[in-house]
């Protein structure tokens, strides 16, 4: 079955200290992982797509990594507003099932001032 | 580009009545999804269609939810003798089988059963 698990569930850091997420993921074939960004009452919003092993994706603060068994989304430096949940899934490679996302339960990020 | 669109944003209904939600997807986009999302989770998938064939329900979709896209263009998606596990936030989203493989997500309707 596939499964996406991320870690930390939350997590508080100061404005300018840099982490990662990690998202680790088990699919029988993965056609693409995607990063999704969501803030409270509203929809995820789309940050990154990583196809293969090695491959990197930035934008602004924010890079994303990709391994054969799981991604890191780096932040480096963050800002308040970059407080969010982020979302991390995978999309299996397969004919029965091959649209769908699977996704982690997420990762709450909170950047205090 | 107006993004996805998604009809009421909220509903309050009581336990036993029917409820119908309407999502308008990105005008060029020929896929769209159905999720759902209760508190603290990921979305859960729930279905999809191409143009306007459903070609993926979920096991968690019961006999009590159908889903439709007449035209390939707008979806509905109606639960019916809702009951109070129904709860959750529903998401559409859409993506192109012509461009990247990456789906984009409306702003959700919020169901609260009663």
């Amino acid at each position: 079955e596939d499964q996406v698990t991320q870690s930390p569930e939350a997590l508080r850091l100061q404005e300018g200290e840099s982490s990662s997420l990690n998202c680790s993921y088990t699919v029988s074939g993965l056609r693409g992982l995607f990063w999704y960004r969501q803030d409270p009452g509203k929809g995820p919003e789309f940050l990154f797509t990583l196809y293969s092993a090695g491959e990197e994706k930035e934008k602004e603060r924010l890079k994303a990594t990709l391994t054969k068994k799981e991604s890191f989304l780096h932040i480096t430096a963050p800002k308040p507003e970059d407080s969010a949940t982020y979302l991390c899934a995978v999309q299996p490679l397969r004919i029965q099932g091959a649209q769908k996302l699977v996704f982690g339960q997420g990762t709450r990020l909170t950047i205090n001032p | 580009d107006t993004g996805v669109s998604q009809d009421p944003r909220h509903k309050i209904t009581k336990r036993g009545q029917n409820v119908t939600f309407r999502c308008d997807p990105i005008s060029e986009h020929n896929r769209l999804y159905w999720y759902r999302q209760t508190l603290g989770q990921g979305p859960e998938f729930l279905t999809y269609f191409q143009n306007e064939a459903q070609l993926e329900k979920s096991r968690l979709l019961s006999d009590r939810f159908s889903a439709e896209r007449p035209k390939g263009s707008f979806s509905t998606l109606e639960i019916q003798r809702t009951e109070q596990g129904d709860s959750a936030m529903y998401l559409c989203a859409s993506s192109s089988s012509a461009r990247g493989r990456e789906a984009f997500f409306g702003q959700g309707t919020r169901l609260t059963v009663v």
